[in-house]
Protein backbone atom coordinates (compact mmCIF):
# COMPACT_ATOMS: atom_id res chain seq x y z
CA UNK A 1 0.00 0.00 0.00
CA UNK A 2 1.73 2.74 -1.13
CA UNK A 3 -0.87 5.48 0.46
CA UNK A 4 -2.37 8.68 -0.78
CA UNK A 5 -0.26 10.01 -3.56
CA UNK A 6 0.03 13.80 -4.55
CA UNK A 7 1.97 15.52 -6.87
CA UNK A 8 3.24 18.44 -7.08
CA UNK A 9 5.22 18.45 -3.32
CA UNK A 10 5.28 21.91 -4.03
CA UNK A 11 4.61 24.57 -5.95
CA UNK A 12 5.27 27.95 -6.84
CA UNK A 13 3.44 30.36 -9.16
CA UNK A 14 3.02 33.74 -10.11
CA UNK A 15 -0.53 35.41 -9.25
CA UNK A 16 -3.00 34.98 -12.12
CA UNK A 17 -1.88 31.38 -12.99
CA UNK A 18 -3.60 28.08 -13.54
CA UNK A 19 -2.56 25.64 -10.91
CA UNK A 20 -3.23 21.82 -10.71
CA UNK A 21 -3.17 19.89 -7.94
CA UNK A 22 -2.97 15.93 -8.58
CA UNK A 23 -4.02 13.52 -5.79
CA UNK A 24 -4.06 9.29 -6.18
CA UNK A 25 -5.94 7.73 -3.05
CA UNK A 26 -5.70 4.59 -1.48
CA UNK A 27 -7.13 1.30 -3.83
CA UNK A 28 -10.02 0.66 -2.44
CA UNK A 29 -11.00 3.94 -1.07
CA UNK A 30 -14.96 5.28 -1.27
CA UNK A 31 -14.20 8.61 -0.11
CA UNK A 32 -11.72 11.55 -0.92
CA UNK A 33 -11.15 14.55 0.69
CA UNK A 34 -9.23 18.11 -0.46
CA UNK A 35 -8.66 20.00 2.30
CA UNK A 36 -6.60 23.42 2.60
CA UNK A 37 -4.26 24.22 5.99
CA UNK A 38 -3.18 27.49 6.91
CA UNK A 39 -1.50 28.63 10.18
CA UNK A 40 -4.70 31.48 10.02
CA UNK A 41 -7.29 29.43 9.59
CA UNK A 42 -5.89 25.86 10.56
CA UNK A 43 -7.56 22.94 8.63
CA UNK A 44 -10.34 23.41 5.93
CA UNK A 45 -12.16 20.88 4.43
CA UNK A 46 -12.76 22.04 0.92
CA UNK A 47 -14.89 19.39 -0.90
CA UNK A 48 -15.48 16.07 -0.82
CA UNK A 49 -16.39 12.91 -3.37
CA UNK A 50 -17.93 9.68 -2.62
CA UNK A 51 -17.68 7.15 -5.42
CA UNK A 52 -16.03 9.88 -7.59
CA UNK A 53 -19.31 11.93 -6.89
CA UNK A 54 -19.06 15.49 -5.27
CA UNK A 55 -21.22 15.43 -2.21
CA UNK A 56 -20.09 18.50 -0.96
CA UNK A 57 -18.23 21.53 -1.79
CA UNK A 58 -19.37 23.99 0.65
CA UNK A 59 -15.43 24.50 1.74
CA UNK A 60 -14.48 25.99 -1.58
CA UNK A 61 -13.63 29.26 -1.28
CA UNK A 62 -14.51 31.00 -4.38
CA UNK A 63 -15.44 29.68 -7.87
CA UNK A 64 -11.83 30.44 -9.11
CA UNK A 65 -11.31 26.52 -7.40
CA UNK A 66 -12.84 23.27 -8.51
CA UNK A 67 -12.25 19.69 -8.50
CA UNK A 68 -12.99 16.85 -10.40
CA UNK A 69 -12.69 12.98 -9.81
CA UNK A 70 -12.58 11.33 -13.48
CA UNK A 71 -12.55 8.04 -11.96
CA UNK A 72 -11.41 6.19 -9.09
CA UNK A 73 -7.99 6.63 -8.44
CA UNK A 74 -7.46 10.17 -9.66
CA UNK A 75 -8.22 13.80 -8.59
CA UNK A 76 -7.79 17.04 -9.39
CA UNK A 77 -8.05 20.38 -7.23
CA UNK A 78 -7.52 23.34 -9.88
CA UNK A 79 -7.50 26.76 -8.67
CA UNK A 80 -7.75 29.87 -11.75
CA UNK A 81 -6.52 32.09 -11.33
CA UNK A 82 -4.34 31.80 -8.29
CA UNK A 83 -3.90 34.26 -6.18
CA UNK A 84 -1.21 35.73 -3.01
CA UNK A 85 -4.01 34.36 -0.61
CA UNK A 86 -4.08 30.59 -2.02
CA UNK A 87 -0.89 29.88 -0.54
CA UNK A 88 -1.38 27.03 1.80
CA UNK A 89 -0.69 23.06 2.42
CA UNK A 90 -3.21 21.62 0.12
CA UNK A 91 -3.95 17.73 1.53
CA UNK A 92 -6.20 15.27 -0.51
CA UNK A 93 -7.38 12.02 1.73
CA UNK A 94 -9.02 9.03 1.47
CA UNK A 95 -11.49 6.59 3.62
CA UNK A 96 -13.21 3.29 3.16
CA UNK A 97 -16.19 5.51 4.65
CA UNK A 98 -19.02 4.76 6.89
CA UNK A 99 -20.32 1.88 5.62
CA UNK A 100 -17.38 -0.07 6.63
CA UNK A 101 -17.47 1.39 10.12
CA UNK A 102 -18.18 5.06 11.16
CA UNK A 103 -14.72 4.40 12.71
CA UNK A 104 -12.79 4.59 9.19
CA UNK A 105 -10.07 6.71 9.38
CA UNK A 106 -8.89 9.06 7.45
CA UNK A 107 -5.45 8.60 5.58
CA UNK A 108 -3.51 11.63 4.32
CA UNK A 109 -1.10 12.48 1.54
CA UNK A 110 2.08 14.37 2.47
CA UNK A 111 0.70 17.69 0.64
CA UNK A 112 1.15 20.11 -1.75
CA UNK A 113 2.86 23.40 -0.30
CA UNK A 114 1.75 26.46 -2.63
CA UNK A 115 3.20 29.63 -2.69
CA UNK A 116 1.27 32.11 -5.07
CA UNK A 117 4.14 35.02 -5.40
CA UNK B 1 -23.54 19.57 14.81
CA UNK B 2 -20.84 18.18 16.17
CA UNK B 3 -17.26 20.15 17.60
CA UNK B 4 -13.65 19.69 18.37
CA UNK B 5 -12.14 22.25 21.12
CA UNK B 6 -8.51 21.75 21.91
CA UNK B 7 -7.30 23.79 24.55
CA UNK B 8 -3.92 25.07 23.98
CA UNK B 9 -2.50 25.83 21.13
CA UNK B 10 0.95 24.90 22.15
CA UNK B 11 1.81 23.11 24.98
CA UNK B 12 5.37 22.64 26.19
CA UNK B 13 7.39 19.40 28.40
CA UNK B 14 10.47 18.39 28.84
CA UNK B 15 11.71 15.19 28.06
CA UNK B 16 10.78 12.24 29.83
CA UNK B 17 7.76 14.25 31.49
CA UNK B 18 4.27 13.63 30.91
CA UNK B 19 2.09 14.62 27.97
CA UNK B 20 -1.29 15.76 28.31
CA UNK B 21 -3.39 17.51 25.59
CA UNK B 22 -6.49 18.10 25.94
CA UNK B 23 -9.92 17.74 23.76
CA UNK B 24 -13.52 18.03 24.29
CA UNK B 25 -15.79 17.50 22.13
CA UNK B 26 -19.89 18.18 21.33
CA UNK B 27 -22.11 15.35 19.53
CA UNK B 28 -25.84 14.97 19.11
CA UNK B 29 -25.11 11.07 19.54
CA UNK B 30 -22.98 8.72 19.78
CA UNK B 31 -19.24 10.06 18.79
CA UNK B 32 -16.57 8.30 17.15
CA UNK B 33 -13.37 9.95 18.25
CA UNK B 34 -9.61 10.36 16.68
CA UNK B 35 -6.49 11.63 17.45
CA UNK B 36 -3.50 11.97 14.30
CA UNK B 37 -0.07 13.37 14.71
CA UNK B 38 1.34 15.61 12.10
CA UNK B 39 5.11 15.72 11.83
CA UNK B 40 6.93 18.77 9.63
CA UNK B 41 6.07 18.61 6.21
CA UNK B 42 4.11 15.46 6.57
CA UNK B 43 0.47 14.45 6.22
CA UNK B 44 -1.64 13.81 9.43
CA UNK B 45 -1.67 10.10 10.42
CA UNK B 46 -3.52 8.36 12.65
CA UNK B 47 -2.73 7.86 16.17
CA UNK B 48 -5.30 6.31 17.62
CA UNK B 49 -9.27 6.21 17.27
CA UNK B 50 -12.32 5.87 20.21
CA UNK B 51 -15.16 3.16 18.50
CA UNK B 52 -16.89 2.18 22.07
CA UNK B 53 -15.25 -0.96 22.84
CA UNK B 54 -13.34 0.42 25.80
CA UNK B 55 -12.79 3.91 26.84
CA UNK B 56 -9.01 3.92 27.68
CA UNK B 57 -7.61 3.79 23.93
CA UNK B 58 -4.28 2.69 23.23
CA UNK B 59 -2.21 4.03 20.13
CA UNK B 60 0.93 4.38 18.34
CA UNK B 61 4.04 5.18 20.06
CA UNK B 62 3.19 4.83 23.55
CA UNK B 63 0.36 6.92 23.54
CA UNK B 64 -3.63 6.57 25.07
CA UNK B 65 -6.35 8.53 25.22
CA UNK B 66 -9.69 8.16 27.67
CA UNK B 67 -13.02 8.93 26.45
CA UNK B 68 -15.22 10.74 29.09
CA UNK B 69 -18.98 10.42 28.11
CA UNK B 70 -19.72 12.74 31.22
CA UNK B 71 -16.95 15.57 30.68
CA UNK B 72 -17.40 14.94 26.61
CA UNK B 73 -13.68 14.38 26.72
CA UNK B 74 -10.70 12.77 25.11
CA UNK B 75 -7.75 13.86 26.27
CA UNK B 76 -4.30 12.09 24.80
CA UNK B 77 -1.56 11.32 26.99
CA UNK B 78 1.70 9.89 26.97
CA UNK B 79 3.57 8.84 30.42
CA UNK B 80 7.11 10.21 29.04
CA UNK B 81 8.08 12.46 26.04
CA UNK B 82 10.28 11.51 23.79
CA UNK B 83 12.02 14.28 21.18
CA UNK B 84 10.78 12.51 18.60
CA UNK B 85 7.25 13.15 20.03
CA UNK B 86 7.06 17.08 19.11
CA UNK B 87 4.34 17.41 16.49
CA UNK B 88 1.45 19.07 15.67
CA UNK B 89 -1.42 17.18 17.24
CA UNK B 90 -4.99 17.00 16.01
CA UNK B 91 -8.19 15.59 17.74
CA UNK B 92 -11.32 14.93 15.46
CA UNK B 93 -14.70 13.47 15.88
CA UNK B 94 -17.64 11.92 13.94
CA UNK B 95 -20.98 10.95 14.69
CA UNK B 96 -22.12 7.73 14.80
CA UNK B 97 -26.38 6.82 14.95
CA UNK B 98 -26.41 8.16 11.23
CA UNK B 99 -25.26 11.10 11.73
CA UNK B 100 -22.52 13.14 9.96
CA UNK B 101 -19.59 10.30 9.09
CA UNK B 102 -17.32 13.74 7.36
CA UNK B 103 -15.02 14.34 10.72
CA UNK B 104 -14.92 17.38 12.20
CA UNK B 105 -10.71 18.42 13.52
CA UNK B 106 -9.90 20.78 16.24
CA UNK B 107 -7.14 23.45 15.77
CA UNK B 108 -4.48 21.01 16.86
CA UNK B 109 -1.84 21.27 19.51
CA UNK B 110 1.87 21.78 18.73
CA UNK B 111 3.61 19.90 21.12
CA UNK B 112 7.06 20.82 22.15
CA UNK B 113 9.59 18.68 23.80
CA UNK B 114 12.65 20.44 25.84
CA UNK B 115 16.07 18.09 26.03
Amino acid sequence: DAGVIQSPRHEVTEMGQEVTLRCKPISGHDYLFWYRQTMMRGLELLIYFNNNVPIDDSGMPEDRFSAKMPNASFSTLKIQPSEPRDSAVYFCASSLGPGRGYNSPLHFGNGTRLTVT
Amino acid sequence: AQSVTQLGSHVSVSEGALVLLRCNYSSSVPPYLFWYVQYPNQGLQLLLKYTSAATLVKGINGFEAEFKKSETSFHLTKPSAHMSDAAEYFCAVSEGGGGSYIPTFGRGTSLIVHP
